[in-house]
């Protein structure tokens, strides 16, 4: 069993949707919780990224946490065309020096 | 102020032969991991230099080596490569401790015929 679960996808949505993206872990040790983005032949950039339990929110974005269920997800209102990218959630634990545990990625495709 | 720069962008090499890939470190950090990423797969650590030493291992066979040098750039090695180690190849940089300060380079492309 892989450490962090993502559905593949793809997704995809019309320009304006909501979007859920989902990962669920087995690690009941990982504090720290994050979102990348990655485009075609790019690196992954930092979206968003929690610490323990809870919601956060930055612009369209919104990360949630719930350590209970052991799921995190990623909600995009407003979709745009540009939000078309693979997406990536990461985790770590407390003393382990940026050794992430990423999710396969799920791929969106936001549609004009 | 440039991000983290790896070379080359592609390469293709034959099983068997050795590979070294670089990586320049953002700006001001000063600790540099590898990534390894399948196709159509999560990056997979494979291992992290600080204060030029290896601090941290994923689970990649020792053909899988590094360095990381005094102006903190990194170079990973693979010897004796499989046609399982084509893959995108991604370098982080971060401050030491920073969860959330990783910037990635756009990779390089190994294919191995």
């Amino acid at each position: 069993q892989k450490e962090v679960e993502q559905d593949p996808g793809p997704l995809s949505v019309p320009e304006g949707a909501i979007v859920s993206l989902n990962c669920t872990y087995s690690n009941s040790a990982f504090q720290y919780f994050m979102w990348y983005r990655q485009y075609s032949r790019k690196g992954p950039e930092l979206l968003m990224y929690t610490y323990s339990s809870g919601n956060k929110e930055d612009g369209r974005f919104t990360a949630q946490v719930d350590k209970s269920s052991k799921y995190i997800s990623l909600f995009i209102r407003d979709s745009q065309p540009s939000d078309s990218a693979t997406y990536l959630c990461a985790m770590d634990l407390t003393d382990n020096f940026n050794k992430f545990y990423f999710g396969s990625g799920t791929k969106l495709n936001v549609k004009p | 102020d440039a991000g983290v720069t790896q070379s080359p962008t592609h390469l293709i090499k034959t099983r068997g032969q050795q590979v070294t890939l670089r990586c320049s470190p953002k700006s001001g950090h000063d600790t540099v991991s590898w990534y390894q990423q399948a196709l159509g797969q999560g990056p997979q650590f494979i291992f992290q230099y600080y204060e030029e030493e290896e601090r941290q291992r994923g689970n990649f066979p020792d053909r899988f080596s590094g360095h990381q040098f005094p102006n903190y750039s990194s170079e990973l090695n693979v010897n004796a490569l499989l046609l399982g180690d084509s893959a995108l190849y991604l370098c982080a940089s971060s401050l030491v401790q920073d969860h959330y300060g990783y910037t990635f380079g756009s990779g390089t492309r190994l294919t191995v015929v």
